[in-house]
């Protein structure tokens, strides 16, 4: 099956910043890939997702970006704030089946 | 409220006790999942539902675990004879069949198995 590391599994930086936050994943079948943002004691939100025949995808300060060839996606957060303070985590799906990373906590200092 | 909402938000129930979660999910989704967060760890898959039919089931959904869409809306999850290693968040999510597939994700119900 599926198995999708992420690195690294804490982040810290000071605010303005950018921070990268990566992904591996094993199945090549695989062709969506989600970012999911959890603040502590809430629910997991998507915050961008990039779909296989995409390599490159923008939305305000957050972009990501996927190699498939690698099987490797990263995100990045640019000018950071202290609210993006949280836990990442990146996913891998085919169809209905979604395997998630481990997390990243990401500490914006102010 | 129309995002998922699952219930009860906390359940402490002592080890051999059955316990039954409720998933109600954004009200024109067909598609609804179950997933297991232990502290320190990414959502992982234990069940998967399109309308009332049940598709897959992960390994680790062993047989004290049961879940139920009995009309295709609101799911139940039910754990048998509890153990203090199911001691967990159980998230749901739902999402449409379609372009889109995001998940939405409930608030969970954090069970702790004393």
């Amino acid at each position: 099956g599926e198995n999708v590391e992420q690195h690294p599994s804490t982040l810290s930086v000071q605010e303005g910043d950018s921070a990268v936050i990566k992904c591996t994943y094993s199945d090549s079948a695989s062709n969506y890939f989600p970012w999911y943002k959890q603040e502590l004691g809430k629910r997991p939100q998507l915050i961008i997702d990039i779909r296989s025949n995409v390599g490159e995808k923008k939305d305000q300060r957050i972009a990501v970006t996927l190699n498939k060839t690698a099987k490797h996606f990263s995100l990045h957060i640019t000018e950071t704030q202290p609210e993006d303070s949280a836990v990442y985590f990146c996913a891998a799906s085919k169809g209905y089946d979604m395997r998630f990373g481990a997390g990243t906590r990401l500490t914006v200092k102010p | 409220d129309t995002g998922v909402s699952q219930d009860p938000r906390h359940k402490i129930t002592k080890r051999g006790q059955n316990v039954t979660f409720r998933c109600d999910p954004i009200s024109e989704h067909n598609r609804l999942y179950w997933y297991r967060q232990t502290l320190g760890q990414g959502p992982e898959f234990l069940t998967y539902f399109q309308n009332e039919a049940q598709l897959e089931k992960s390994r680790l959904l062993s047989d004290r675990f049961s879940a139920e869409r009995p009309k295709g809306s609101f799911s139940t999850l039910e754990i048998q004879r509890t153990e203090q290693g199911d001691s967990a968040m159980y998230l749901c999510a739902s999402s449409q069949s379609g372009s889109s597939r995001e998940q939405y994700f409930g608030p969970g119900t954090r069970l702790t198995v004393t």
